[in-house]
């Protein structure tokens, strides 16, 4: 069974640019998660998506959206890029069973973002 | 809030020493508790994970209690090896109705030496 998939895995971008990232999850999970890892913040929540609806949301700004296609497959996108947003981007899936409960997320490799 | 601390690394061992990376939590409500592992260069991959308390995950000779009364989650292991350096985080996932999300510490870098 393939792993969750990331693409693409590095990125060059300058400030006031745009870019988005895509994430393939494990075939038959439903939920895609994202985060973002720096060396100072370490890694922080951005936000969850399932059937297509976004049901959690970390703290970021509203330059930091994302989306989920209707086989699960998610981009994220960063508005007016800052020197702040380089970090990895890993995306997660889960089964998100229901009722709700602690299912494993499953990463993958990250795209690294490098904002000059 | 949830938050998650971390023993700060770097921690360096000998080849078969033992292992503990403190990890402690602070969350309402009853989260479940994970050890994830990053190699360099790679995402996260689940090492081991508890749902309740007392629970004891363990995986490749790690292992981890989940202590309830004094909200831990210490990693162990009796001896590591070379193969094991890697970045550690610790992280407790609390539901909602909304789904989980996991909240991370901010990792511990082992390296052990030959």
């Amino acid at each position: 069974k393939a792993g969750v998939t990331q693409t693409p895995r590095y990125l060059i971008k300058t400030r006031g640019q745009q870019v988005t990232l895509s994430c393939s999850p494990i075939s038959g999970h439903r939920s895609v998660s994202w985060y973002q890892q720096t060396p100072g913040q370490g890694l922080q929540f951005l936000f969850e998506y399932f059937s297509e609806t976004q049901r959690n949301k970390g703290n970021f700004p509203g330059r930091f959206s994302g989306r989920q296609f209707s086989n699960s497959r998610s981009e994220m996108n960063v508005s007016t890029l800052e020197l702040g947003d380089s970090a990895l981007y890993l995306c997660a899936s889960s089964l998100a069973r229901t009722p709700v409960v602690p299912d494993i997320q499953y990463f993958g490799a990250g795209t690294r973002l490098s904002v000059l | 809030g949830d938050s998650v601390t971390q023993m700060e690394g770097p921690v360096t061992l000998s080849e078969e020493a033992f292992l503990t990376i403190n990890c402690t939590y602070t969350a309402t409500g009853y989260p479940s508790l994970f050890w994830y592992v990053q190699y360099p260069g790679e995402g996260l991959q689940l090492l081991l994970k508890a749902t309740k308390a007392d629970d004891k995950g363990s995986n490749k000779g790690f292992e981890a209690t989940y202590r309830k009364e004094t909200t831990s989650f210490h990693l162990e292991k009796g001896s590591v090896q070379v193969s094991d350096s890697a970045v550690y985080f610790c992280a407790l996932s609390r539901l909602n109705n909304a789904g989980n999300m996991l909240t991370f510490g901010g990792g511990t870098r082992l390296m052990v030496k030959p």
